[in-house]
């Protein structure tokens, strides 16, 4: 299994361009999240989705965009890039916490993006 | 408010002592999950223990143990015999149940340095 996979590993962009980050999980999980990491402020969650079809937002949704058309992928799109978003994307997923199945999270490697 | 609360910027340990990492949250649901992750300056997130809300017993991992505290609402993770390879940053996370969106919010971080 490749676990979590996020591409690309790194990016530059300029203020008021639009991205994807790309996500997604082979291990069947059905929630799947979407966090930023800054300095000191740990991971914040953006955007999160619990099956396919279903999204939600989180603490800071504001300038993102997402949507889960299958159980494998879950992409993050920047609209327009603001200096303000740049930081490391971890995208994570895990189980349903049903009883009897661990819904520890897994992590991708993390995007790191820098907006000029 | 914040939910997890990690009041400890950095900690300094000696090489084979025990060290113990603070975590406090807030939550009004009875079904929670309490997990801690640790990320190297490498970057990545790596899963080390997680206590459910419902747990008898402390939860343990190897050299880590979760020390739940659930009437003070604390969930210290001990390392014990520390090691060179244990310094990274350390992350407390809460999942909610019922009330939540089964999604972990994590707290600030603690920096953990292992001195030979």
């Amino acid at each position: 299994n490749a676990g979590v996979t996020q591409t690309p590993k790194f990016q530059v962009l300029k203020t008021g361009q639009s991205m994807t980050l790309q996500c997604a999980q082979d291990m069947n999980h059905e929630y799947m999240s979407w966090y930023r990491q800054d300095p000191g402020m740990g991971l914040r969650l953006i955007h999160y989705s619990v099956g396919a079809g279903i999204t939600d937002q989180g603490e800071v949704p504001n300038g993102y965009n997402v949507s889960r058309s299958t159980t494998e992928d879950f992409p993050l799109r920047l609209l327009s890039a603001a200096p303000s978003q740049t930081s490391v994307y971890f995208c994570a997923s895990s189980y349903r916490p049903d009883r009897g199945r661990p819904d520890t999270q897994y992590f991708g490697p993390g995007t790191r993006l820098t907006v000029l | 408010a914040q939910k997890i609360t990690q009041t400890q910027p950095g900690m300094f340990v000696q090489e084979k002592e025990a060290v113990t990492l603070d975590c406090t949250y807030d939550t009004s649901d009875p079904s929670y999950g309490l997990f801690w992750y640790k990320q190297p300056s490498s970057g990545e997130m790596i899963f080390l223990i997680y206590q459910g809300s419902y747990d008898q017993q402390n939860a343990t991992e190897g050299r880590y143990s979760l020390n739940f505290q659930k009437a003070r609402k604390s969930a210290n993770l001990v390392i014990s015999a520390s090691q060179l390879g244990d310094s990274a940053m350390y992350f407390c996370a809460m999942r909610e149940g019922v009330g939540g969106s089964y999604i972990p919010t994590f707290g600030r971080g603690t920096s953990l340095i292992v001195h030979p």
